[in-house]
């Protein structure tokens, strides 16, 4: 278990709707990262915030977005969604804002299903 | 997105049998990670590396960030079935994450 919790674990939905992910960082680490996962495909990385503010963006599309709460805990938003959507999404923390010896640790995902 | 050079992409190998990896890139690193995904799971880490030269092992794996801080191998000894998965590897400098493209291993007992 790597102390990072997502929720909910699978989520299905249609063409269109919008719906939120929630990610809780592992107990003290103030960095959160979303990743977007498609079938058999790599880690696509979205976006970083760091102690509730934005630190990073990837390849986040506009009908995306995330927040980070004074709680630590992160969430995405997905609006508008498209078929491509579909995907397991991922949110990751690690303890600061990017200093040496930083490791990353994942939480188990959501599957996300647009039908 | 930016993605690290992993290889091999796939391999199937023999129950018992060695396997090795590697990841390189164009620029440099401050730490080198390596994960294992199983399918419909999240990332697990492996093993992280956090000094040019640093050798270190986890059991039956074994992993090395390279001098140059551009490249790191791992190397899994005496495969067994469990070992089957999808092995990233991960380069971080300041806050950025970037992850190879993956290998996928396949063991046959």
């Amino acid at each position: 278990d790597s102390g990072v919790t997502q929720t909910p674990k699978h989520l299905i939905t249609a063409t269109g709707q919008r719906v939120t992910l929630r990610c809780s960082p592992r107990s003290g680490d103030l960095s959160v990262y979303w990743y977007q996962q498609s079938l058999d495909q790599g880690l696509q990385f979205l976006i970083q915030y760091y102690n509730g503010e934005e630190r990073a963006k990837g390849n986040i599309l506009e009908r995306f977005s995330a927040q980070q709460f004074p709680d630590l805990h992160s969430e995405l938003n997905l609006s508008s969604l498209e078929l491509g959507d579909s995907a397991l999404y991922f949110c990751a923390s690690s303890g600061t804002s990017g200093g040496n010896q930083e490791t990353q640790y994942f939480g188990p995902g959501t599957r996300l299903l647009v039908l | 997105g930016q993605q690290l050079n992993q290889s091999p992409q796939s391999m199937f190998i023999q129950e018992g049998e060695d396997v090795s990896m590697n990841c390189t890139s164009s620029s440099i690193f401050n730490t080198w990670l390596w994960y294992k995904q199983d399918p419909g799971e999240g990332p697990v880490l492996l093993i992280a590396l956090y000094k040019a030269g640093e050798l270190t092992s986890n059991g039956r794996l074994t992993a090395q960030f390279g001098i140059t801080r551009k490249d790191s191998f791992l190397n899994i000894s005496a495969s067994i079935p469990s070992d089957v998965g999808i092995y990233f590897c991960a380069g971080q400098w300041t806050y950025k994450y970037i992850f190879g493209t993956g290998t996928r291993l396949k063991v046959l007992a």
